[in-house]
């Protein structure tokens, strides 16, 4: 039990497009849903945590016009990364907590390289 | 201020081996839990271990163990007789009552086996 998904898995965009990466908890209902971004050699950074139905709450310093997060229902999330620039490349992870709010399930990640 | 702390950065043994990552925490809170995550060159984080404040039982699963000490505030995860397979980023992790359960990672450690 307690599988995230998300897809794509990998993506490359050109600079200047948009991207959308999705967050789905599979067999399970998802109260919140967090996503993180890793660079290279790094440590996971929280970007932002969100509710069904609410918006997104932005860990400081993270562009919420750049990242857009929306949290559609129980078991959808998704993040779009607008006007994508070569910095933004990175590995994108998302998790989910279910009725237990203590432990999260992590998705696969997903790997963006904007050329 | 709540904290992880992995002062190893990278650690390499020779096959067969046993190996001890460290985690040293900081937290005001009575209520938080503890984890460590493998991260294997693939990304995908893979729980290994779930540990709460109130538990400081000791906990062996095949070659691993921990070491929950809430004395020194640390968290130690020990690998006995290493072996290749288990090369990756090792991240502990702390989630806390009065963080509403954001995990807070620490730096990771770099294990590599070598045969």
């Amino acid at each position: 039990g307690a599988v995230v998904s998300q897809h794509p898995s990998w993506v490359i965009c050109k600079s200047g497009t948009s991207v959308k990466i999705e967050c789905r908890s599979l067999d399970f209902q998802a109260t919140t849903m967090f996503w993180y971004r890793q660079f290279p050699k790094q440590s996971l950074m929280l970007m932002a945590t969100s509710n069904e139905g609410s918006k997104a709450t932005y860990e400081q310093g993270v562009e919420k016009d750049k990242f857009l997060i929306n949290h559609a229902s129980l078991t959808l999330s998704t993040l779009t990364v607008t006007s994508a620039h070569p910095e933004d490349s990175s590995f994108y992870i998302c998790s989910a907590t279910g009725t237990e709010s203590y432990e999260q399930y992590f998705g696969p990640g997903t790997r963006l390289t904007v050329t | 201020a709540q904290k992880v702390t992995q002062a190893q950065t990278e650690i390499s043994v020779v096959e067969k081996e046993d190996v001890t990552l460290d985690c040293v925490y900081e937290t005001r809170d009575t209520t938080y839990y503890l984890f460590w995550y493998k991260q294997p060159p693939s990304g995908e984080l893979v729980f290994l271990i779930r540990r709460n404040s109130f538990d400081e039982q000791n906990e062996i699963s095949g070659r691993y163990s921990w070491n929950f000490q809430k004395s020194t505030s640390s968290f130690n995860f020990t690998i006995t007789a290493s072996q290749v397979v288990d090369s990756a980023v090792y991240f502990c992790a702390l989630s806390e009552q009065s963080g509403t359960y954001k995990y807070i990672f620490g730096t990771g450690t770099r294990l590599k086996v070598l045969a």
